[in-house]
């Protein structure tokens, strides 16, 4: 497709239970990042990859977070025992590096909306 | 960490009105973004700005980008009912991640 996009749309699962999201970015874009974004809120950085690389970490909550890329393409972010709080849209963006001009911009996927019982 | 002010966190306007909401932070950042983001959706960049001072438009938007490079606003003229959304800003200093406000959740009566 022509965007970013995410799957599942909705996930409803019950504490404890381990989750996987899917992010497929736009063809061609090497870096790719997750965001969350709780009810009323702005965006939180979770996770920033180059490549199949993570640089950058640092937003990821708590040991129970993980995301892999693989093929420079497509990322799982996958949330281990989940727990109520974990309850938000998780948002993947991806960017193509060194496009003149629009050098910075990510492009967002729809998300996925995570509820945990 | 860093963090954005944004203000105000809502607004209630009559369509053909004027819109202003500004971000501010407690550090520098190199590049200022406004995005917007409707239900169901994730969000769309309307302006990026990357030097201070940078004064930019996008059609009824124009944005701009402090001098102290700590804060921006964004103005939107003559509002008509489509640009009921959430208006997010968003600053970087070097490296990739974006820092996001808390957003300006716009309602316009027609």
């Amino acid at each position: 497709g022509a965007g970013v996009s995410q799957s599942p749309s909705n996930k409803v699962t019950e504490k404890g239970k381990d989750v996987e999201l899917r992010c497929d970015p736009i063809s061609g874009h090497t870096a790719l990042y997750w965001y969350r974004q709780s009810l009323g809120q702005g965006l939180e950085f979770l996770i920033y990859f180059q490549g199949n690389s993570a640089p950058d970490k640092s937003g990821l909550p708590s040991d129970r977070f993980s995301a892999e890329r693989t093929g420079g393409s497509v990322s799982t972010l996958t949330i281990q025992r989940t727990q109520q709080e974990d309850s938000a849209v998780y948002l993947c963006a991806s960017r193509l590096l060194g496009l003149a001009g629009r050098k910075y911009e990510q492009f967002f996927g729809p998300g996925t909306r995570l509820t945990v019982l | 960490g860093q963090q954005l002010n944004q203000s105000p966190q809502s607004m209630f306007i009559q369509e053909g009105e004027d819109v202003s909401m500004n971000c501010t932070s407690s550090s520098i950042f190199n590049t200022w973004l406004w995005y917007k983001q409707e239900p169901g959706e994730g969000p769309v960049l309307l302006i990026a700005l990357y030097k201070a001072g940078e004064l930019t438009s996008n059609g009824r938007l124009t944005a701009q980008f402090g001098i102290t490079r700590k804060d921006s606003f964004l103005n939107i003229s003559a509002s008509i009912p489509s640009d009921v959304g959430i208006y997010f800003c968003a600053g970087q200093t070097s490296g990739s991640r974006l820092t996001f406000g808390e957003g300006t959740q716009l309602t316009v009566n027609p």
